[in-house]
């Protein structure tokens, strides 16, 4: 049975780092594309990042391209999410999904939320 | 950038009716169009992939059709429980579009 959970959520102060991880299971890990899709409150899904199946393409939405960083770590089955320079509009609930194939997310984790506030 | 407008972004109707929801890509996509369903305070659930492939276990009143830049989505005979928002998206190159969501309520 696949699984997804996210966690590192929490309340942040603007500018400072967060890392949010995604424990997976139920799946050979190294076979699949991972992504992070973030919702604000109220709002409407926001697609943030990518990582390959093998960890060597990466990609990133235009709102937080050179701020965050995606990684995976094939000994743990995680993928992180590493956010730099956090922004109020950064807040939002962040789900880590594995893409089935060509960008169709299958599986989605719980989510965590990130509040950022002083 | 390839850009989604979905429509409309509320609708409301009754239990029974026929629900159709669109998505319009800014140039040809051919059919690589997905949509997702999300109901409040959970993550979102694929339904349909690659504009008409209805994912296991997702009920047959559900449908899609569509290539190209003009795609539909369909709930033949709404359920209170299809209470929801939908979503399409878009897969480019490693990376990925929505639209911006259509709410559903029952009238």
């Amino acid at each position: 049975q696949v699984h997804l959970v996210e966690s590192g959520g929490g309340v942040v102060q603007p500018g400072r780092s967060q890392r949010l991880s995604c424990a997976t299971s139920g799946f050979t890990f190294d076979n699949y594309d991972i992504h992070w899709v973030r919702q604000a409150p109220g709002k409407g899904l926001e697609w943030v990042a990518v990582i390959s199946y093998d960890g060597s393409h990466k990609s990133y939405g235009p709102s937080v391209k050179g701020r965050f960083t995606i990684s995976r770590d094939e000994s743990r089955n995680t993928v992180y999410l590493q956010m730099n320079s956090l922004r109020g509009e950064d807040t939002a609930v962040y789900y880590c999904s594995r893409e089935a194939v060509r960008g169709v997310l299958q599986y989605w984790g719980q989510g965590t939320l990130v509040i950022v506030s002083s | 950038d390839i850009q989604m407008t979905q429509s409309p972004s509320s609708l409301s109707a009754s239990v029974g009716d026929r629900v159709t929801i669109t998505c319009q890509a800014s140039q040809d996509i051919r059919k690589f169009l997905n949509w997702y369903q999300q109901k409040p305070g959970k993550a979102p659930k694929l339904l349909i992939y690659d504009a008409s492939n209805l994912e296991t276990g997702v009920p047959s009143r559900f449908g899609g059709s569509g290539s190209g830049t003009d795609f539909t989505f369909t709930i033949s005979s709404l359920q209170s429980e299809d209470i929801a928002t939908y979503y399409c998206q878009h897969y480019d190159t490693l990376a990925l579009t929505f639209g911006q969501g259509t709410r559903l309520e029952i009238k």
